[in-house]
């Protein structure tokens, strides 16, 4: 009974690289949620994601960074020609339920991304 | 604009007794809150529920109650142990949306 997976757990890029981020939901669980965690901050939405379609971006910074859920394989949280201020733990969650319903997310362990 | 504040950035208790957390928000279509402890280096772990129509809910050692009417929430851990020692974040959810405001957290130390 996996949970939510991620990976990589930890990433290193220079300013100006790419970074692709991963998230495999829960068995079952066709809702992807994408939240960026700042030092000494709570938990900030980026994106809502349903297999194939972008529900809600609205926590999405316009540029650089960009987010899919494709039929097969895992979620992608991609972001180009990254910054120092990228760094940053970014969580992905997942939920079973339709959207509209009292759904519970359920969390991933985090990719940690430090931009040097 | 912190829709969801957690006052307390630090609590210690002592093993056995009552841990209280609280949480105060300022968005009155919020339907939908949730309770996260989370450890260094891994994600946040759901602990506890409650929807707007109740104003308690409990689940073993934990329990959250609700105030609508200050916009307050909290959650309790009787008795606590020191395997709860984490950071716990409140959680909410406006009507008709999907994403989670989540508050600061809070740092729970349980002294032995």
């Amino acid at each position: 009974n996996a949970g939510v997976m991620q990976n990589p757990r930890h990433l290193v890029r220079r300013r100006g690289q790419e970074a692709r981020l991963r998230c495999s939901p829960m068995k079952g669980h066709s809702h992807v949620y994408w939240y960026r965690q700042l030092p000494e901050e709570g938990l900030k939405f980026m994106v809502y994601l349903q297999k194939e379609n972008i529900i809600d971006e609205s926590g999405m910074p316009k540029e650089r960074f960009s987010a899919e859920f494709p039929k097969e394989g895992p979620s992608i949280l991609r972001i180009q020609q990254v910054v120092r201020g990228d760094s940053a733990a970014y969580f992905c969650a997942s939920s079973p339920r339709p959207s509209g319903l009292l759904e519970t997310q359920y969390f991933g362990p985090g990719t940690r991304l430090l931009v040097l | 604009d912190q829709q969801v504040k957690q006052n307390s950035p630090s609590l210690s208790v002592q093993e056995g007794r009552i841990s209280i957390l609280n949480c105060d928000y300022t968005n009155s279509m919020f339907d939908y809150f949730l309770w996260y402890k989370k450890y260094p280096a891994e994600g946040p772990t759901f602990l506890i529920s409650i929807s707007s129509i109740k104003d308690k809910n409990e689940d073993g050692r934990f329990t959250v109650f609700l105030n609508k009417s200050a916009k307050h929430l909290s959650l309790h851990i009787v008795p606590s142990q020191p395997g709860d020692s984490a950071v716990y974040f409140c959680a909410a959810r406006e009507t008709g949306t999907y994403k989670y405001i989540f508050g600061t957290g809070t740092r729970l130390k349980v002294l032995a």
